[in-house]
């Protein structure tokens, strides 16, 4: 089993739309998450960190629930500019330190 | 300051050839990594480096070399090319100082293997 599943999409949502991604984890001792967002032929970047409480980041909210080991990432009033891969990416205690585990992608497209 | 930089940023080559793509941070990082990207893959981590003088293999090792001489670059080998090694690579650095450190990744290398 992967050590992290994503729904590849592709996700097509109108400018304004909100739309919501989901990611799971195989592995308890998961410690810390984020979610990154890949443009096309571009390097990934740190979108936002998951904490437990749940976080928001202006209209990006990501949640975390431990019990099903699960991750979400949602983004509300949906720009052209968020048209992008969203990468899943958890690290875990019991791996080597800094080794960080990536799901394969959510891609989105917003259309005007 | 320039953060994670790559060399050079597109290769092609003959099977059979050999190149060095260079890695270089300028955030006194301790941690750094090459990744490979492929369609439909994800991310896969080649090998990475714990500090300067120290390498490890990752998920996908075969077909290359590393080495961290110095602190701030970590170079990926590969010693004969061979077509499946077409791909985007990527590195990163982190400072690991806790768990909860991400990573920062470069622009990438194009490379394709004819």
């Amino acid at each position: 089993r992967k050590e992290v599943e994503q729904d590849p999409g592709p996700f097509n949502v109108p400018e304004g739309a909100t739309v919501a991604f989901n990611c799971t984890y195989s592995n308890s001792a998961s410690q810390s998450f984020f979610w990154y967002r890949q443009d096309c032929r571009k390097e990934p970047k740190l979108l936002m960190s998951v904490y437990s409480s749940g976080n928001e980041d202006g209209r990006f909210t990501a949640q975390l629930n431990r019990a099903s080991q699960y991750i979400s990432l949602l983004i509300r009033d949906s720009k052209l500019s968020d048209s992008a891969t969203y990468l899943c990416v958890v690290n875990r205690r019991g791996s080597t330190l800094g080794r960080l585990y990536f799901g394969r992608g959510t891609q989105l497209t917003v259309w005007p | 300051n320039a953060g994670v930089t790559q060399t050079p940023k597109f290769r092609v080559l003959k099977t059979g050839q050999s190149m060095t793509l260079l890695c270089a941070q300028d955030m006194n990082h301790e941690y750094m990594y090459w990744y490979r990207q492929d369609p439909g893959m994800g991310l896969r981590l080649i090998h990475y480096s714990v500090g300067e003088g120290t390498t490890a293999k990752g998920e996908v090792p075969d077909g290359y070399n590393v080495s961290r001489l110095k602190k701030q670059n970590f170079l990926l080998g590969l010693e004969s090319a061979a077509p499946s090694q077409t791909s985007v690579y990527f590195c990163a650095s982190s400072p690991q100082e806790r768990i909860t450190d991400t990573q920062y990744f470069g622009p990438g290398t194009r490379l394709t293997v004819l």
